[in-house]
């Protein structure tokens, strides 16, 4: 299995600075033959589901603010949430979908400093 | 609008079986892998499996294969969680989710609202 490890546990950023999450999976994710990394980045508040932030490292889904970007290939990708928002508090999980199963990191649980 | 329903909270004791259920609308049900991930209490997401019900198609985690049972009925456009023995360890919040792509596996671009399920003698 692909195992996902998300770096740091836990961080504490100022309003209005910059986030950001790191997410290293222990084999690439990056596809040859499509030149796609297999990396997708989810948000959860507690007593709510999930929510799909991105896609394909990179792609924003619609609706998620632009202050969200996904980067990185292969192995080490980066979540990083610019100029944060007291709504952004919650956990955030990379997944990979690369192989089967589809396994997600350990979580980073983002507060306000 | 695509829309998973899930099945309410459940407390069971310890040896009873199981069986929980995600009710899906708004999209081809049988044309989608529908998954199930397991949050503990204070921990993290854990992908189970995944079903794809135009053919009933399942891949299993290694660590939730024989321990629990996916399946769907695409007559109802549900799929489902089953236990045939829970232990306390299975006290956990359930959600299904849809995976975004179609005929393949994937990420998940839609997600019930969660399953409680405490187990306790």
């Amino acid at each position: 299995d692909i195992v996902m490890t998300q770096s740091p546990d836990s961080l504490a950023v100022s309003l209005g600075e910059r986030a950001t999450i790191n997410c290293k999976s222990s084999q690439t994710l990056l596809w040859s033959s499509n030149n796609k990394n297999y990396l997708a980045w989810y948000q959860h508040k507690p007593g709510q589901p999930p929510k799909l932030f991105i896609s394909w490292a990179s792609t924003r889904e619609s609706g998620v603010p632009d202050r969200f970007s996904g980067s990185g290939s292969g192995t080490d990708f980066t979540l990083t949430i610019n100029s944060l928002q007291a709504e952004d508090v919650a956990i955030y999980y990379c997944q990979q979908y690369y192989n089967s199963p589809y396994t997600f990191g350990q979580g980073t649980k983002l507060e306000i400093k | 609008e695509v829309q998973l329903v899930q099945s309410g909270a459940e407390v069971k004791r310890p040896g009873e079986s199981l069986k929980i259920s995600c009710k899906t609308s708004g999209y081809s049900f049988t044309n989608y892998w529908i998954g199930w991930v397991r949050q503990k209490p204070g921990k993290g997401l854990e992908w189970m499996g995944i079903i794809y019900p135009g053919d009933s198609d399942i891949r299993y985690s290694s660590t939730f294969e024989g321990q629990v049972t996916i399946s769907a009925d695409k007559s109802i456009s549900t799929a489902y969680l089953q236990w045939s023995s829970l232990k306390a360890s299975d006290t956990a919040i359930y959600y299904c989710a849809k995976v975004a792509v179609l005929n393949k596996g994937g990420w998940f671009d839609a997600w019930g609202q969660g399953t409680l399920v405490t187990v306790s003698s």
